[in-house]
Formats: structure tokens, sequence, C-alpha cells
């Protein structure tokens, strides 16, 4: 069984701060790696997706992959409070997504 | 253009009745998917439907059923439902294996 993990936080940083998450994932044959932001009471919205190993940035966002140690990460540089969200970590198995419980980031003004 | 759209957007049923929800795919797009998200946790995968049958099914059991139309659109019904049925129903679409788009969802309380 696939499985993907996260630290449920919340993670606390303050404005302007570099915000880091991480995630686990359990099936060494995973090729595609993404990462959704989920308001509360809201849908997931895709952010990043990463394919290879090393990292991708896209503006403020820089996702990085570990596909040896079977580690993803996103960091978010200059955390804005609209950043407050949960973030979870889905990985790709032929169109189908297995999802971690995500981590909930809070940033303070 | 028109994203993934999701209805109704909420609902309460009881314990043993059944559910019927819909989802019309972002235009393009003609495979869908369902996810279930109870409170605090990620999304599961329920099913996937493609050219009107479906193509994958993840751990739920027969209660939960669909059907793909040939506009591509989708339902997701549940029967006899139970207290823990209780979740956000998402709905993705995406053209054949690429990126998944999500609807807004539709959120069904049972008591």
């Amino acid at each position: 069984q696939k499985e993907v993990e996260q630290n449920s936080g919340p993670l606390s940083v303050p404005e302007g701060a570099i915000a880091s998450l991480n995630c686990t994932y359990s099936d060494r044959g995973s090729q595609s790696f993404f990462w959704y932001r989920q308001y509360s009471g809201k849908s997931p919205e895709l952010i990043m997706s990463i394919y290879s190993n090393g990292d991708k940035e896209d503006g403020r966002f820089t996702a990085q992959l570990n596909k040896a140690s079977q580690y993803v990460s996103l960091l978010i540089r200059d955390s804005q409070p609209s950043d407050s969200a949960t973030y979870l970590c889905a990985v790709s198995g032929y169109s189908t997504l297995t999802f971690g419980k995500g981590t909930m980031l809070l940033v303070s003004p | 253009d028109a994203g993934v759209t999701q209805s109704p957007t909420h609902l309460i049923k009881t314990r043993g009745q059944q559910v019927t929800l819909r989802c019309s795919p972002k235009s393009g797009h003609d495979t869908v998917s369902w996810y279930q998200q109870a409170l605090g946790q990620g999304p599961q995968f329920i099913f996937q439907y493609y050219e009107e049958e479906e193509r994958q099914r993840g751990n739920f059991p027969d209660r939960f059923s669909g059907h793909q139309f040939p506009n591509y659109s989708s339902e997701l019904n549940v029967n006899a439902l139970l207290l823990g049925d209780s979740a956000l129903y998402l709905c993705a679409s995406s053209f054949g294996t690429g990126e998944l788009f999500f609807g807004e969802g539709s959120r069904l309380t049972v008591l």
C-alpha cells in the first residue's frame, strides 16, 4: 500500500520567513510528485509539480525531490499571511494520486 | 472556460439513505476521478472513469458506485449511508493521465 507521510503541524512562521514543508513516500517506483494548497473549506489547488531529482523553482516556491531518500519538500520564501493553509503532498501512480494528510502552515503578521 | 463543476455543494442525509453527487469536467478533459476527504485527512482515491468505464478503484466498498456519461460528466452514488461517509467529496478531471484539476467539492453530512 502506497503511503505518503507529512507532519500535521501546525507549522508557525512569521511573515517574511522561509517555511519548509516535508514529505516522505513509500513507493520507490513513484515518478510524479505534487504539492497542493488547500484553504479551509476549499478544494486543493496545485501549486508545484516535480518529476526529477533536484530543485524546481516557481516564484516564491521551490520544490525539492530526492528519490534515493524518497523525500519531497516545499520551501516558501517571504511567507505571507495569505500562505496560511494546509499543504498536501501527493504522489502519482498511473494518473491517480496518493495524498498525505497535509501540513497546516500558519504565517503570522 | 469553466473549470470542474460539482453539485450539490452541501447536502445532509440520514443513515441508510442514498446520495448522488454530480461532476462536470473541465472542457477538453475526458477522465474523471473521485476522492473522499474526511475532516483533517488528505483526499483518498475512490475511483476513476475513462471512456464511460471504471478504470481504477481505490479501497472503498461496493456501496460506492459511479458512472460516466458520453459527455464525460460523472456521478458518484453512495448507498446505505453510514455516519463515517460524512466528508468532502472531490471530483477531479484530467485529459488522460495529465494534471488533475479539482472541483470545489460536495460536502456530505450524514446524521
